[in-house]
């Protein structure tokens, strides 16, 4: 069946630093890609998506390329903030004609910024 | 435009006992899932209704049931509670049955079987 993994967390950066988390993912067909952030005490928001090859989806500073060569959909930050202090979670959604099997998540990546 | 919102925030059940949980979709969304997120896990995939009808399942049991009603808000039920049934579950919308554009989620409501 399909499946997403991303990188074990937390991580733990200082403000301003580079930041990425690494999502491979296994599918058959073409799905779409998401990462998802959720803030504590929160449920999930849609942080960006990729629906086919080689787009890039981009918010918030945050960017994320659909590499299907790789399998991959890193999530990247230029220059993190105190406020990107979250779990991300990276997500798929099959293709699908009729049916419908819902979004398949990772673990999730819990994202400490210090100041 | 409202988002999803789920109700009770939190409740607390005995074993055995059963519970229904409810979500009001985002306006223009006819399709609706709930996942159940445990401690320190992502998401799992219950079901998801799209008009009325269940047209998707995961892998849960029976005991896990669901409705949506005419104005697309839905409910998920569950019967004879056990304690892994512990739990946050989350209820997300959609504008269509694919999810390829995304899924609107609400806080969550979070059940604590003893």
């Amino acid at each position: 069946g399909d499946s997403v993994t991303q990188m074990e967390g937390p991580v733990t950066l200082s403000e301003e630093a580079f930041l990425t988390i690494n999502c491979t993912y296994t599918a058959t067909g073409y799905p779409s890609l998401f990462w998802y952030v959720q803030y504590p005490g929160e449920g999930l928001q849609l942080l960006l998506k990729a629906t086919k090859a080689d787009d890039k989806g981009s918010n918030k500073g945050f960017e994320a390329t659909y590499r299907k060569e790789t399998t991959s959909f890193h999530l990247e930050k230029g220059s993190v903030q105190v406020s990107d202090s979250a779990v991300y979670f990276c997500a798929l959604s099959p293709y699908s004609g009729g049916g419908a099997d819902g979004l398949t998540f990772g673990k999730g990546t819990h994202l400490i910024i210090q100041p | 435009e409202t988002g999803v919102t789920q109700s009770p925030t939190h409740l607390i059940k005995t074993r055995g006992q059963q519970v229904t949980l409810r979500c009001s979709s985002q306006s223009g969304h006819n399709t609706v899932s709930w996942y159940q997120q445990a401690l320190g896990q992502g998401p799992q995939f219950i079901f998801q209704y799209y008009r009325e009808e269940e047209n998707g399942r995961g892998n849960f049991p029976p005991r896990f049931s669901g409705l949506q009603f005419p104005n697309y808000s839905s409910e998920l039920n569950v019967n004879a509670l056990e304690l892994d049934d512990s739990a946050l579950y989350l209820c997300a919308s959609s504008l269509e049955a694919t999810g390829t554009y995304g899924y609107t989620f609400g806080s969550g409501t979070r059940l604590t079987v003893v």
